[in-house]
């Protein structure tokens, strides 16, 4: 595609309950990235892929989180038995080729626990 | 202590004003420096990127990196309204991964 596809945008979810975040990076992209933004704060750093595998997941808050790529394209971020303190916009991006420092964003998806 | 540090703001300034937007770091490992412009509703996009120290200018955009004091700046020449957004600063290491660390963002209002 012809930038970085985040689904759903917005996800209205109950304490307690799982919720998977969806990421279609931009078409040849390599390494991937998942990223937490809450309001009034900076993009927190959650995991990083490189192809299918996961060199640095430091960022994952908790063992409720969790990532997996297939195919070194799509991603998809699982919360399980999600917590008020989860909600906040959750940003992929997706680099590749020589400047591999230059990230390309998605939109996000926005996530409120209630 | 946050590896980078960046004043939230928000910064109002009339429009054709200089602004300066600076972030401070501690990791003295830290050799890509970049400014991401993020619009509301929006993921962040890269505006400007600067390997080791020195400055680099594009159109009404100026960043300087002075690694000897960890200190990073965004300059925006001639400021209109659509600069309205929120300005992050961002940094990662030369070697060792590649996660890149962002700062808090500055949100920045130019007043028409």
């Amino acid at each position: 595609g012809a930038g970085v596809s985040q689904s759903p945008s917005n996800k209205v979810t109950e304490k307690g309950k799982d919720v998977e975040l969806r990421c279609d990076p931009i078409s040849g992209h390599t390494a991937l990235y998942w990223y937490r933004q809450s309001l009034g704060q900076g993009l927190e750093f959650l995991i990083y892929f490189q192809g299918n595998s996961a060199p640095d997941k430091s960022g994952l808050p908790s063992d409720r989180f969790s990532a997996e790529r297939t195919g070194g394209s799509v991603s998809t971020l699982t919360i399980q038995r999600t917590q008020q303190e989860d909600s906040a916009v959750y940003l992929c991006a997706s680099s590749s080729g020589p400047l591999k420092e230059k990230l390309f964003f998605g939109s996000g998806t926005q996530l409120s626990v209630l | 202590q946050k590896e980078v540090e960046q004043d939230p703001g928000p910064l109002s300034v009339p429009e054709g004003a200089i602004v300066s937007l600076n972030c401070t770091y501690s990791n003295s490992a830290f050799q890509y420096f970049m400014w991401y412009r993020q619009y509301s509703r929006k993921g962040p996009e890269l505006l400007m990127y600067t390997y080791s120290s020195g400055n680099k200018e594009d159109g009404r955009f100026t960043a300087q990196v002075d690694k000897s004091s960890k200190y990073i700046s965004l300059f925006i020449r001639d400021s209109q309204p659509s600069d309205s957004a929120t300005y992050l600063c961002a940094m990662r290491p030369n070697t060792g991964g590649f996660k890149t660390i962002f700062g808090a963002g500055t949100r920045l209002f130019v007043k028409a």
